[in-house]
């Protein structure tokens, strides 16, 4: 099956700084989605990006399918940005996702 | 929009008892919702594709008969975990796929507040 790898899996930053987290993928994707998963537990859906550019406020993220990665760039990072992030795809005529390894972030005062 | 509820949102039970876990799309209709599992500090694994109407798929080296799936409508799946026991105590995580209405993105998948459950 496919594989998602992401990177850094870790990620210390102060409040206000900004941060680039990647998301590299082993085939060919026709989906692919950024979540935030809060500390809670709840997934919540940062961006439908399979190819291209996408903006929401201080979040962005950029898919290069024809490369195999995505990035997602956080700017003026908040503490409420604290959690784990996940990329997912999705491949061929099947709706199921596979998520990647995710990347734990931590933004302190 | 596109709102995904889950109950109960935390359970407890012993061991060798059932027990059910709803997953609801509140403003759209859903025809393939998906379960997941996730244990402390990894990620998200896909268990079964629940497609309403029919039988649900499951993945590789998931119990088809301890975890039970129903979608009976376009707004609801079941999860029943069958006989439980203190491994499969873990957090649980329902999705439901957009249609491509006003709601709901095509192919974008939203997902529930999760269950946590324990089993001694």
């Amino acid at each position: 099956g496919i594989q998602v790898e992401q990177s850094p899996p870790d990620l210390i930053l102060q409040e206000g700084a900004n941060s680039t987290l990647r998301c590299n993928f082993s085939d060919s994707v026709n989906n692919l989605q950024w979540f935030h998963q809060n500390p809670w537990g709840q997934l919540i859906n940062l961006f439908y990006i399979p190819s291209g550019t996408k903006q929401n406020g201080r979040l962005s993220a950029t898919t290069v399918a024809t490369e195999r990665y995505s990035l997602l760039y956080i700017s003026s990072s908040q503490t409420t940005d604290s959690g784990v992030y996940f990329c997912a795809v999705g491949a061929g005529t099947a709706s199921k996702l596979t998520f990647g390894t995710g990347t734990r972030l931590q933004v302190t005062l | 929009g596109a709102v995904v509820s889950q109950h109960p949102s935390r359970v407890i039970c012993k061991s060798g008892t059932s027990v059910k876990i709803e997953c609801r799309s509140l403003d759209f209709q859903a025809t393939t919702m998906f379960w997941y599992r996730q244990f402390p500090k990894q990620s998200l694994m896909l268990m079964a594709t629940s497609n309403e109407g029919s039988k649900a798929t499951y993945e590789q080296g998931v119990e088809k008969d301890k975890f039970l799936i129903n979608h009976a409508s376009l707004t609801l799946s079941t999860l029943t975990v069958t006989s439980a026991h203190p491994e499969d105590s873990s957090f649980y995580i329902c999705s439901a796929r957009g249609g491509g209405g006003r709601v709901a993105g095509v192919n974008t998948q939203y997902f529930g507040p999760g269950t946590r459950l324990l089993v001694l």
